[in-house]
């Protein structure tokens, strides 16, 4: 069975840019969650979208947005990149709500200049 | 607020000999917890889980870890570490919020094995 998959792996912005990262959750899975993992510490939570409503935010401003679509799939938008913003974008799913492990994929490298 | 100290940024061990890598949480309730592991430029992988059914958990790759409600511990043990296992560690609790829940983690703990 494929797992979380993420697309593109690697990306090189500059500054001020949008960007869009995409996930697609093992199958079955309605949960996805969105997580920011900077260099040399562990992931942050960004955002969690169940049945296509967003059911969770982390401390990230207005430039983050997410939606889910129908097919559970997901895609993570960052407006107006800073330098900051250089991290692993990982992508997690769930079958649902509860305390259930996540999986994820492997991530999207953004790299910002 | 919950949250996990993971109390060893880095750890060096020789091949064949133990590892441990020690965690503490912050929980108001019975907590989900959970050990993943990092491998360079990869996603996280699951290593073990702990929902309140045995205190002691048993993981993949002869990992397990044993949960500690008095000391709100879920240190992370293995009895012979081997080539493979030099990763990233990440001790993670499962928070439930109204309408969804999120993963909170620890800094990590980066393992060096020594041949």
């Amino acid at each position: 069975d494929a797992g979380v998959t993420q697309s593109p792996t690697h990306l090189i912005k500059t500054r001020g840019q949008h960007v869009t990262l995409r996930c697609s959750p093992i199958s079955g899975h309605k949960s996805v969650s969105w997580y920011q993992q900077v260099l040399g510490q562990g992931p942050q939570f960004i955002f969690q979208y169940y049945e296509k409503e967003e059911r969770g935010r982390g401390n990230f401003p207005d430039r983050f947005s997410a939606r889910q679509f129908p097919n559970y799939s997901s895609e993570l938008n960052v407006n107006a990149l800073l330098l900051g913003d250089s991290a692993l974008y990982l992508c997690a799913s769930s079958p649902g709500l509860s305390n259930q492990p996540q999986h994820f994929g492997d991530g999207t490298r953004l790299s910002i200049l | 607020a919950q949250s996990v100290t993971q109390l060893d940024s880095h750890v060096s061990v020789s091949e064949g000999t133990p590892v441990l890598l020690r965690c503490n949480y912050s929980s108001s309730y019975s907590p989900s917890l959970f050990w993943y592991v990092q491998h360079p430029n990869k996603g996280l992988q699951l290593l073990l889980k702990y929902t309140s059914a045995a205190t002691l958990v048993k993981g993949i790759n002869g990992f397990e870890a044993e949960f500690k409600k008095s000391e709100t511990s879920f240190h992370l043990t293995k009895p012979s570490a081997h080539m493979s296992d030099a990763a990233e560690y990440f001790c993670v609790v499962s928070t439930t919020f109204a309408a969804g829940n999120k993963l909170t983690f620890g800094g990590g703990t980066r393992v060096l094995v020594k041949p």
